[in-house]
């Protein structure tokens, strides 16, 4: 069973702080990283989809890393704004090569103080 | 457009009640589908994925079950439910390998 692990499991910080947070795997056979936010009382919403070693994607404040090499990934967020609390959640999909699979990580819980 | 329904969204079971949990896709074909659930405290796990009619693969064992009796329908079933099977369940879909999952809005199942 792949093990995803995430961290820190939470973060506080103030607005206007800038964080990063952790997902580390053991492996790189799969096909894809992917990155999730979620608010609560809300379902999961996609923030990026990364594939080869090197890879960077940005959404506004929000950018992401991977290294598959190491078996890692990084997100951050530049000016935390409370509206960017949430949980963070990572996880590979087609793990092990079997393309169906998705599973995630922990998730960091964010909180961002105005 | 792309679009994905889960209901209900809140249940109350009594214990060695049966259930059962639907969700469909529209807008796409031939999805990967997921049921996942997050127990009290909990991460999100994954319980069943799909990657066409009639082909479950389980995650973890449980006391639950899931079938695809059409391409764009996925259910997440129990015979008896257990206090344990309390929690968050979310249906999932994605497109390819390649492209993000889209969520239902969950159903919260609390047995009794």
């Amino acid at each position: 069973i792949l093990n995803v692990e995430q961290s820190p499991q939470s973060l506080h910080v103030q607005e206007g702080d800038s964080t990063n947070f952790t997902c580390s795997f053991p492996s790189s056979n799969f096909y894809a990283l992917h990155w999730y936010r979620w608010e609560t009382a809300k379902s999961p919403e996609a923030l990026f989809v990364m594939t080869l070693n090197g890879d960077e994607k940005k959404k506004g404040r929000i950018s992401a890393t991977l290294n598959t090499k190491e078996g890692y990934s990084y997100l951050y967020i530049k000016g935390s704004q409370p509206e960017d609390s949430a949980t963070y959640l990572c996880a590979p999909k087609g793990y092990g090569g079997s393309q169906g699979n998705l599973i995630f990580g922990k998730g960091t819980k964010l909180s961002v103080k105005p | 457009s792309q679009t994905i329904h889960q209901w209900p969204a809140t249940l109350v079971q009594p214990v060695g009640s049966p259930l059962s949990l639907e969700c469909t896709v529209e807008g796409t074909s031939n999805p990967n589908l997921y049921w996942y659930r997050q127990a009290a405290g909990r991460g999100l796990q994954l319980l069943f994925y799909s990657v066409g009619i009639g082909q479950i693969s389980s995650e973890v064992p449980q006391n639950l079950s899931a079938s695809r009796p059409q391409d764009r329908q996925f259910i997440l079933s129990s015979k008896k439910l257990l206090l344990s099977d309390s929690g968050f369940y979310l249906c999932a879909y994605t497109g390819t390998a390649y492209t993000e999952a889209f969520f239902g809005q969950g159903t919260r199942l609390t047995v009794v």
